[in-house]
């Protein structure tokens, strides 16, 4: 089946340093979704990307989507303790060309020391 | 517009017993998706329901079911209880399922399930 293994496991910055997550598959996806989870929280929806190469901005967040659409990336520059939190990549499993439900990965806890 | 939200919040059950959540989603959304939410495992999918239906089902025994009522309000339930069931369990709401264009999801603030 997909799987997806998103790296690394846990980031501890100083705050100002940037950050970057990224997500990998075993198989080719048809889009993927990012997630922030805030301690304590539940997941919050922060971006889709569906093409081949595409590259998507949200202030200090810049995410990407690999040309062969098997990885994804999250970068934040400049993190702010407000960046705390763990961020999930969630592709949506395909079947037989009709999309099924989002696999989320493991996530990547990230820590920002002031 | 209001959130998702799910009832109980918390919840303190017996090995053996069952228990039923409850989630309510954002008015208009006839998806709801169910997760299972462990430090161990991470997020993992449980199931997802459409106008009523079962679209889709994850790696979970038997005693995991779930079921959406016409108003697309969600309830699903754990029979039999085990240890390794104590979890967060997440309830997400989007307006459909399975097509191509962004379909974000809207978590609720879940149901911590303790099982002693």
């Amino acid at each position: 089946g997909q799987q997806v293994m998103q790296i690394p496991q846990y980031q501890h910055v100083q705050e100002g340093e940037d950050f970057t997550t990224y997500c990998n598959s075993s198989t080719t996806l048809s889009n993927i979704q990012w997630y922030k989870q805030r301690p304590g929280g539940h997941p919050v929806f922060l971006i889709q990307l569906v093409k081949s190469g595409e590259v998507k901005k949200q202030k200090r967040l810049t995410f990407q989507f690999g040309e062969a659409k098997k990885n994804s990336s999250l970068h934040i520059t400049a993190t702010q303790t407000t960046d705390v939190g763990t961020y999930f990549c969630a592709p949506r499993r395909n079947y037989g060309g009709s999309q099924g439900n989002l696999i989320f990965g493991k996530g990547t806890k990230l820590s920002v020391k002031p | 517009k209001a959130g998702v939200t799910q009832t109980p919040r918390y919840l303190i059950k017996t090995r053996g017993q069952q228990v039923t959540l409850s989630c309510s989603p954002i008015s208009g959304h006839r998806s709801v998706s169910w997760y299972q939410q462990t430090p161990g495992q991470g997020l993992q999918f449980l199931f997802e329901y459409f106008s009523e239906t079962q679209r889709n089902k994850g790696n979970f025994p038997g005693r995991f079911s779930g079921r959406q009522f016409s108003n697309s309000r969600s309830e699903m339930n754990v029979s039999t209880l085990e240890l390794g069931d104590s979890a967060l369990y997440l309830c997400a709401s989007s307006l459909t399922t399975g097509l191509a264009g962004v379909n974000e999801q809207y978590f609720g603030p879940g149901t911590r399930l303790t099982v002693t």
